[in-house]
């Protein structure tokens, strides 16, 4: 089942501006984590954020997480060519010890950055 | 390199004939799972195992069986193929316990089913 959403859908982007991506989701989580697709390629892991957590940087990644809004997004600064991909968010639920960890993945933004 | 090898990666097949896509994990992590992923249907979870002889359906499971017979070892059959069956099939494997990490995925396989 699906639980996060991202917005929006498709981007599309000039080479050097940013992009803003974001994640809604439903329940109480653990951590949010987004992951990048390029075209039929495996997801790659990129950024984890923990629920008491409120913004995570890493290079040019940014992260903000907004659990009473049950929302996150992810910004990508000065963006390249390279980064056209899909982006997908991914919510680690709040369960107990034990239980199977089960990642739930939105639908993905597609990005497009034009050289 | 730790990494989730899937194989093969593309794979072309008849309806019926069954079938093994093969997931290998170097990491020694416990959980390891299954999904497919089509256009306007985002990625779908078929099964998972959270170790050694332990597995369960996901959101999608029909037509598919898994087995977990070592831990580094995760494969997919399809004991009759269908053109319904058509898709892009990822093998992912993460910690169980420390969830301070990602999933790591495997590359992908593009099962296409005539």
């Amino acid at each position: 089942s699906q639980q996060g959403e991202e917005d929006p859908q498709a981007l599309s982007i000039q080479e050097g501006e940013n992009a803003t991506m974001n994640c809604s989701y439903k329940t109480s989580i653990n951590n949010l984590q987004w992951y990048r697709q390029n075209s039929g390629r495996g997801l790659v892991h990129l950024i984890l954020i923990r629920s008491n957590e409120r913004e995570k940087h890493s290079g040019r990644l940014r992260v903000t997480l907004d659990t009473s809004k049950k929302s996150s997004s992810l910004l990508i600064t000065a963006s390249r060519a390279a980064d056209t991909a899909s982006y997908f968010c991914a919510t680690d639920p709040l369960i107990s010890s034990g239980s199977a960890r089960q990642l739930t993945f939105g639908s993905g933004t597609q990005l497009t950055v034009l050289p | 390199e730790a990494q989730v090898t899937q194989n093969p990666r593309y794979l072309i097949t008849v309806t019926g004939k069954k079938l093994t896509v093969t997931c290998s994990q170097n990491m020694n992590h416990e959980y390891m799972s299954w999904y497919r992923q089509d256009p306007g249907l985002g990625l779908r979870q078929i099964y998972y195992s959270m170790n050694v002889e332990v597995t369960d359906k996901g959101d999608v499971p029909e037509g598919y069986k898994v087995s977990r017979k070592e831990k580094r070892n995760f494969p997919l059959i399809l004991e009759s193929p269908s053109p319904n069956q058509t898709s892009l099939y990822f093998c992912a494997s993460s910690p169980l316990r420390d969830r301070s990490y990602g999933y790591t995925f495997g590359s992908g396989t593009r099962l296409t089913v005539v």
